[in-house]
């Protein structure tokens, strides 16, 4: 079973630019989570999707990101324009589980190293 | 929000058990408590949940006091490639069947030949 992929690997952009990330979750999950670690500091959530609708996005910092999800498949993550502080990792998961949830057992991806300069 | 408290960082030797304590002091009832593991340049992984006593999986076991306040995993004999951070996780839900994972500073472990 294909584990979730995420692309690119490694992005390096100027301040201003626009950067675009992909997330391809485990086939059948229906959740699927954006995450990120900013240098030096812990791993912090983003945003939750429960097929193609956003059911939590209170960890997304500002406007300037974008979480799309079509068709409750993969997912974009939009950053526009990127600011030198959006440097850091960006990890996706997905998740099985409905509503009566009992395990938290995500499924992450490698994540993606963005750069801003 | 159940905050998590560990060491920072351990050592350890080949073959040795290495317990590592997480404390928990504000879980709720509902919540249960998860382990991960996680390598240079990889996603977090899973390793174990549970919810009271004891659970044992093929790669750890994770204890649980009555008062849930604290839980301890257990790696038995560990080898080189246990080298890793290690997050002890709460559970938290937000908003309608959220279920955000909050990830603390973890505990960084080093496996010594």
């Amino acid at each position: 079973e294909a584990g979730v992929t995420q692309f690119p690997s490694h992005s390096v952009i100027e301040k201003g630019q626009t950067v675009t990330l992909r997330c391809d979750p485990i086939s059948g999950h229906d959740n699927l989570y954006w995450y990120r670690r900013v240098m030096g500091k812990e791993i912090k959530f983003l945003l939750h999707f429960v097929k193609e609708s956003k059911q939590d996005e209170s960890g997304m910092p500002n406007n300037r990101f974008l979480a799309e999800r079509t068709g409750g498949t993969y997912s974009t993550l939009k950053v526009q324009p990127a600011e030198l502080e959006d440097s850091g990792v960006y990890f996706c998961a997905s998740s099985q589980a409905g509503y009566e949830q009992r395990t938290y057992e995500q499924y992450f991806g490698p994540g993606t190293r963005l750069t801003v300069t | 929000l159940a905050k998590t408290t560990q060491p920072i960082s351990m050592d350890s030797y080949e073959g040795q058990e290495v317990n590592i304590t997480c404390s928990h002091n504000n879980i709720a009832t509902n919540d249960y408590i998860t382990w991960y593991q996680q390598f240079p340049s990889q996603g977090p992984r899973f390793i174990i949940q549970g919810y009271k006593t004891k659970v044992t999986n093929e790669v750890a076991s994770l204890f649980i006091p009555a008062d849930r306040k604290s839980s301890t995993l257990s790696l038995p004999r560990v080898s080189l490639s246990d080298t890793a951070v290690y997050y002890c996780l709460v559970g938290a839900r937000g908003g309608d069947s959220s279920y955000k994972l909050i990830f603390g500073s973890g505990t960084r472990l080093l496996v010594r030949p």
